[in-house]
C-alpha cells in the first residue's frame, strides 16, 4: 500500500500552459515537503508546508496544503522547459520519512 | 560550499560481488540518510543516522545490506553479496539534526547495476 499517492504519474505539456499535480494520503501528516529532481541529480527541496490550508508561492509555483493535512497540490503557471523534472512529495508521520513515487513532468518547447 | 559527495557515480559489477558505496555529508550536518530509488518503488529510505548512531534501519531490505558511519564526515553502504534486484540509484542525504522540516541535501547518487 502506497502511503503517499502522487498524480498524475506522467505529464507532458506545451510551454506556456498551466498545470497542477497532486499528492494525497489517507493519513494526516505533520508536514509535507515538495522536491524537484533533475536527471542525474538528487532531489532538491522546493518548499515545506506545515499548517492546514497553507499556501506558499515560489515564483510561478504555488503550493497548497489541504485543510485536513492529508493532501497537497503544486500548481505551475506558464510552464517553461526548465520546469521539466520529477516532482516528489515527502511527508513526516510518526517520525517516518515517506516519499511519493513522483510526477514526471516534461515541458515541450 | 561542497554539497553531499557520493562515490562512485556509477558501478557495474557481477552478481555475488561485494559493493561499497561511499558518502561524505555536508560539514556540520549531524543527520545522514541512505535512500534507494527505482522506477517501480520510487525513493525509499534505507537507514538514517543521528550523530553517527543508526536510528532507524527498518528500510534495509535484508541482511545483505549494511551501513556504517565511523565518523561525522563519512558513511558507507555495503551490499554483500550483490544481486541483480539491487540495481538502482542509491542516494545519500544529510541534514542538521533536530527539526525534521529542515531540508535534506542530497548527493548526486550512485547508479548501481548488478549483472
Amino acid at each position: 500500500t502506497q502511503l503517499l499517492e502522487q498524480s498524475p504519474q506522467f505529464l507532458s505539456i506545451q510551454e506556456g500552459e498551466n498545470l497542477t499535480v497532486y499528492c494525497n494520503s489517507s493519513s494526516v501528516f505533520s508536514s509535507l515537503q515538495w522536491y524537484r529532481q533533475e536527471p542525474g541529480e538528487g532531489p532538491v527541496l522546493l518548499v515545506t508546508v506545515v499548517t492546514g490550508g497553507e499556501v506558499k508561492k515560489l515564483k510561478r509555483l504555488t503550493f497548497q496544503f489541504g485543510d485536513a493535512r492529508k493532501d497537497s497540490s503544486l500548481h505551475i503557471t506558464a510552464a517553461q522547459p526548465g520546469d521539466t523534472g520529477l516532482y516528489l512529495c515527502r511527508m513526516n508521520r510518526d517520525d517516518k520519512i515517506i516519499f511519493g513515487k513522483g510526477t514526471r513532468l516534461h515541458i515541450l518547447p | 560550499d561542497a554539497g553531499v559527495i557520493q562515490s562512485p557515480r556509477h558501478e557495474v559489477t557481477e552478481m555475488g560481488q561485494e559493493v561499497t558505496l561511499r558518502c561524505k555529508p555536508i560539514s556540520g550536518h549531524n543527520s545522514l540518510f541512505w535512500y534507494r530509488q527505482t522506477m517501480m518503488r520510487g525513493l525509499e529510505l534505507l537507514i538514517y543516522f543521528n550523530n553517527n548512531v543508526p536510528i532507524d534501519d527498518s528500510g534495509m531490505p535484508e541482511d545483505r545490506f549494511s551501513a556504517k558511519m565511523p565518523n561525522a564526515s563519512f558513511s558507507t553502504l555495503k551490499i554483500q553479496p550483490s544481486e541483480p534486484r539491487d540495481s538502482a540509484v542509491y542516494f545519500c542525504a544529510s541534514r542538521t539534526t533536530g527539526d525534521s522540516n529542515q531540508p535534506q541535501h542530497f548527493g548526486d547518487g550512485t547508479r548501481l547495476s548488478i549483472l
